[in-house]
């Protein structure tokens, strides 16, 4: 079935350092695909979507490119700050079916040292 | 502005009790999603609905029901409710293909 795996659960970071979190997915489908993003005591909400037309998302200076070869999602921004420390979601959507369901990755929290 | 809310917000309730969550949409969203938070697992799909009426299981529904009474509001049903239900609960909304817009959640502690 359709999958996502997250492998690390927690990154610490110090601001201005690189942001990496690693994604990759399995499916069936032309899969599309989505980053979001859950501030403490705030539901998930979308950072990023890409799917297979456009390849890439960039929103808020972060950025994700999809790479079919590698079934690989992974996220990036070069200079992270504070305010982006919160928990990123990888998300597989599944565009087989009208209900639109997401799959969840397991989660990455990231805590961005001042 | 896409909004969806949820009630309560917190909830203490004893084992074998009966638990109803409520959430309500104002995006006029065909299809709304009832989810739990577990540390490790992500997000995890309980119930779903694709309109009033109707309602059908996601991949982990055993010891919850859903009733969709209306386009804007999706209950979650705990009819006898068990420590291991323990946990935080996302209502979203969303129409397929597009990306789904969630609640503020309720966290639900069972003793």
């Amino acid at each position: 079935g359709d999958s996502v795996t997250q492998m690390q659960g927690q990154v610490t970071l110090s601001e201005d350092d690189f942001l990496f979190i690693n994604c990759t997915y399995s499916t069936t489908w032309y899969p599309t695909l989505f980053w979001y993003v859950q501030y403490p005591g705030e539901g998930p909400q979308l950072l990023l979507k890409v799917t297979t037309a456009n390849n890439k998302g960039i929103s808020r200076g972060f950025e994700a490119t999809y790479d079919k070869r590698t079934t690989s999602f992974h996220l990036q921004k070069a200079s992270v700050q504070e305010s982006d420390s919160a928990v990123y979601y990888c998300v597989l959507g599944d565009r087989g079916s009208a209900l639109g369901r997401l799959h969840f990755g397991a989660g990455t929290q990231l805590i961005v040292i001042p | 502005e896409a909004a969806v809310t949820q009630s309560p917000r917190n909830k203490v309730a004893v084992t074998g009790g009966k638990v109803t969550l409520s959430c309500n949409q104002t995006n006029n969203h065909n299809n709304m999603y009832w989810y739990r938070q577990d540390t490790g697992h992500g997000l995890r799909l309980i119930h779903y609905s694709y309109g009033a009426g109707s309602t059908e299981k996601g991949d982990i529904p055993d010891g919850y029901k859903a009733s969709r009474p209306s386009q804007e509001n999706f209950s979650l049903i705990l009819e006898l409710a068990t420590p291991s239900q323990t946990s935080v609960y996302f209502c979203a909304s969303g129409d397929a293909g597009s990306e789904q817009y969630f609640g503020p959640g309720t966290r639900l502690t069972v003793l």
